[in-house]
């Protein structure tokens, strides 16, 4: 019953190193997100997939990639991070795009950038 | 994007009061959706709500669809220390995908 898995929980990385995040969800859904959490922002869609080997941009897609290489998992790229890209960041399924069965979100990744 | 504006941005309450919230929008929505977020954890839904006009409940928690399709509002009766957390209001756009608003941070005194 694990829903959405995010790994790491936590990491510190030096600006201009790159990194991914790793997203998994048991579910079978079709669609995966990913968003950060800024103070005050609310959260805001970086990149998401409605399928196996599709992705598409969100409202923040500059300084990510991402990749749906198995219907299980999406993961987040930063190539070259830097300390504006220092927040939480969630990953998010559901079965269908209606929203009537609802988003299940992870429990996120907190990243910062020094 | 389409902005959610949602008020207000923190609300400091006793044990036992009741909370109202609201989420406005210069845009019509198809879609209101109300999720509440604890410490150290994502998202989770509340109500979701689909009609201009529908009222729904969920517990103490009841949820109204503007009748303008712009609004909507979040109503707790009876708060309890575990209704801390943040609520956000959020629309589905075109493509399946989730706006939010910027949330409301809820801080309930035993």
């Amino acid at each position: 019953n694990a829903g959405v898995t995010q790994t790491p929980k936590f990491r510190v990385l030096k600006t201009g190193q790159s990194m991914t995040l790793l997203c998994a969800q048991d579910m079978n859904h079709e669609y995966m997100y990913w968003y950060r959490q800024d103070p005050g922002m609310g959260l805001r869609l970086i990149h998401y997939s409605v399928g196996e080997g599709t992705t598409a941009k969100g409202e923040v897609p500059d300084g990510y990639n991402v990749s749906r290489l198995k219907k299980q998992n999406f993961l987040l790229g930063l190539e070259s991070a830097a300390p504006s890209q220092t927040s939480v960041y969630f990953c998010a399924s559901s079965k269908t795009g209606t929203g009537s069965y609802g988003y299940t979100f992870g429990s996120g990744t907190r990243l910062t950038v020094v | 994007g389409q902005q959610l504006n949602q008020s207000p941005q923190s609300m400091f309450i006793q044990e036992g009061e009741d909370v109202s919230m609201n989420c406005t929008s210069s845009s019509i929505f198809n879609t209101w959706l109300w999720y509440k977020q604890e410490p150290g954890e994502g998202p989770v839904l509340l109500i979701a709500l689909y009609k201009a006009g529908e009222l729904t409940s969920n517990g103490r928690l009841t949820a109204q669809f503007g009748i303008t399709r712009k609004d909507s509002f979040l109503n707790i009766s009876a708060s309890i220390p575990s209704d801390v957390g943040i609520y956000f209001c959020a629309h589905l756009t075109s493509g399946s995908r989730l706006t939010f608003g910027e949330g409301t941070q809820l801080t309930v005194n035993p």
